[in-house]
């Protein structure tokens, strides 16, 4: 089946610390994925995307990793900022072309 | 970089009224176009993807009749919400995917439209 949004999992973290955010996603025929950060208010914001090929991509103080065989995706974000608090979702590319959310973590920075 | 610009940002409708929501992609010709709901603290349900100048496509659950879009040209997709009611009220958002973008499966969000329906 799809993912479907539930209540968001919350995560705290110290400034300067590293975070993890975890994500399972539901179908094992998709080829693409999306991490996204969500401001209170506004749309979506692409942060880093991995294809199915790959099992490690990183950014700037980004990186996403992709377990194919347990279908778990992880960004992990280094030194985090104030500026990171935000609502993190991932995004899975399943067939036909649509993009299914999970279900998002809130990160929240502690200054 | 590719943009979508969404319209209005918030909206307040009465009861029975019928409310639009336009997105627009400013730089890429979007074939493709999603319209997703958000309830607060929840996480984007997709409601319907439509290609250009064809009919929307719409998920399990999501009334056609209720939520009319229309992608009648490829810089503009529209949702309208029709005899909208307070269970409406919702973050609207859309997302575009374009000739640009198509070889890397880009996806472009607006910045959504908060309806609030009294």
């Amino acid at each position: 089946g799809e993912s479907v949004g539930l209540h968001l999992p919350t995560l705290s973290v110290q400034e300067g610390d590293n975070s993890i955010i975890n994500c399972a996603y539901s179908n094992s025929a998709s080829d693409y994925f999306i991490w996204y950060k969500q401001e209170s208010g506004k749309g979506p914001q692409f942060i880093i995307d991995i294809r199915s090929n790959m099992d490690k991509r990183q950014g700037q103080r980004v990186t996403v990793l992709l377990n194919k065989t347990v279908k778990h995706l992880s960004l992990q974000i280094a030194a985090t900022q104030p500026g990171d608090s935000a609502v993190y979702f991932c995004a899975e590319n399943i067939q036909g072309g649509k993009l299914i959310f999970g279900q998002g973590t809130e990160l929240s920075v502690k200054p | 970089g590719a943009v979508v610009s969404q319209h209005p940002s918030r909206v307040i409708c009465k009861s029975g009224t019928s409310v639009k929501i336009e997105c627009r992609s400013l730089d890429f010709q979007a074939t493709t176009m999603f319209w997703y709901r958000q309830f607060p603290k929840k996480s984007l349900m997709l409601m319907a993807t439509s290609n250009e100048g064809s009919k929307a496509t719409y998920e399990q659950g999501v009334e056609k009749d209720k939520f009319l879009i229309n992608h009648a040209s490829l810089t503009l997709s529209t949702l309208t919400v029709t005899s909208a009611h307070p269970e409406d009220s919702s973050f609207y958002i859309c997302s575009a995917r374009g000739i640009k973008d198509s070889l890397s499966y880009g996806y472009t969000f607006g910045s959504g439209t908060r309806l609030t329906v009294v």
